[in-house]
C-alpha cells in the first residue's frame, strides 16, 4: 500500500524562526506536492515536483521554498515564517500528475505548524 | 476565482438518516475526486470519477462534466461517518480542492 510519511506532526516556532516540514513516500512515485489547508479555503498547493532536483510553483507559493533532494524526499522550506503561515500542511504523491488518471493522490497525515 | 464551489461548509445527521454534499464547478473538469479527513488528519481517498457514478457502501458518487457539478451522498449515516470531505477536481497538474464540508453525525 502507497505510504507516505511526513515530520514532524506538529511544530511550533517564532516569526522570523526557521523551518523544514519532511516529506518522504516509499511508492516510487514520480510526483510529490506540498498543500496547506486553512478554514475556508480547503486545500491549496504550494509546490510540486515531478522528480529529483525538479521543482513546480503551485498556487501559493510566496513565503515557501521547496527542495526534492531524491526520488522520495520533498521538503519544505520557511526560511522566515511568519504568522500567516500557520497552518495544517499535507505531502502527497501521485505516479501521474495530480488527479489525471485512476492512480490518484496519497496524502501524509498532515503537519501543524503554528507561527507564534 | 476560485473553481470549486462546495457546500454546505456544515452539516449536522442523525443516525441513520442520509444527506448529499455538493460541488459546483465554475469551468469544465475532466474528473474529480472525493475525500474524507480522518481523525488523525489523514486524507482517505474516497472516490475518483471521470463521469458517471460510483458507489460504496453507505456512499455514492456523481459526476457530471457537462452541467459541471459533483455530488457525494451519504446514507444510513454512522457516527464513524463524522468529519471534514472535500471535493477535488482535476486540473493539468494538480487537484483544485473545494473548501470541504464538516459533517457532524449524532447519536
Amino acid at each position: 500500500e502507497a505510504a507516505v510519511t511526513q515530520s514532524p506532526r506538529n511544530k511550533v516556532t517564532v516569526t522570523g524562526g526557521n523551518v523544514t516540514l519532511s516529506c518522504r513516500q516509499t511508492n516510487s512515485h514520480n510526483y510529490m506536492y506540498w498543500y496547506r489547508q486553512d478554514t475556508g479555503h480547503g486545500l491549496r498547493l504550494i509546490h510540486y515536483s515531478y522528480g529529483a532536483g525538479n521543482l513546480q510553483i503551485g498556487d501559493v507559493p510566496d513565503g515557501y521554498k521547496a527542495t526534492r533532494t531524491t526520488q522520495e524526499d520533498f521538503f519544505l522550506l520557511l526560511e522566515l515564517a511568519s504568522p500567516s503561515q500557520t497552518s495544517l500542511y499535507f505531502c502527497a504523491s501521485s505516479d501521474a500528475p495530480g488527479g489525471a488518471s485512476q492512480n490518484t493522490l496519497y496524502f501524509g497525515a498532515g503537519t501543524r505548524l503554528s507561527v507564534l | 476565482g476560485d473553481q470549486v464551489e462546495q457546500s454546505p461548509s456544515a452539516l449536522s445527521l442523525h443516525e441513520g438518516t442520509g444527506s448529499a454534499l455538493r460541488c459546483n464547478f465554475t469551468t469544465t473538469m475532466r474528473a474529480v475526486q472525493w475525500f474524507r479527513k480522518n481523525s488523525r488528519g489523514s486524507l482517505i481517498n474516497l472516490f475518483y470519477l471521470a463521469s458517471g457514478t460510483k458507489e460504496n457502501g453507505r456512499l455514492k458518487s456523481a459526476f457530471d462534466s457537462k452541467e459541471r457539478y459533483s455530488t457525494l451522498h451519504i446514507r444510513d449515516a454512522q457516527l464513524e461517518d463524522s468529519g471534514t470531505y472535500f471535493c477535488a477536481s482535476s486540473g493539468s497538474w494538480q487537484l483544485i480542492f473545494g473548501s470541504g464540508t464538516q459533517l457532524t453525525v449524532m447519536p
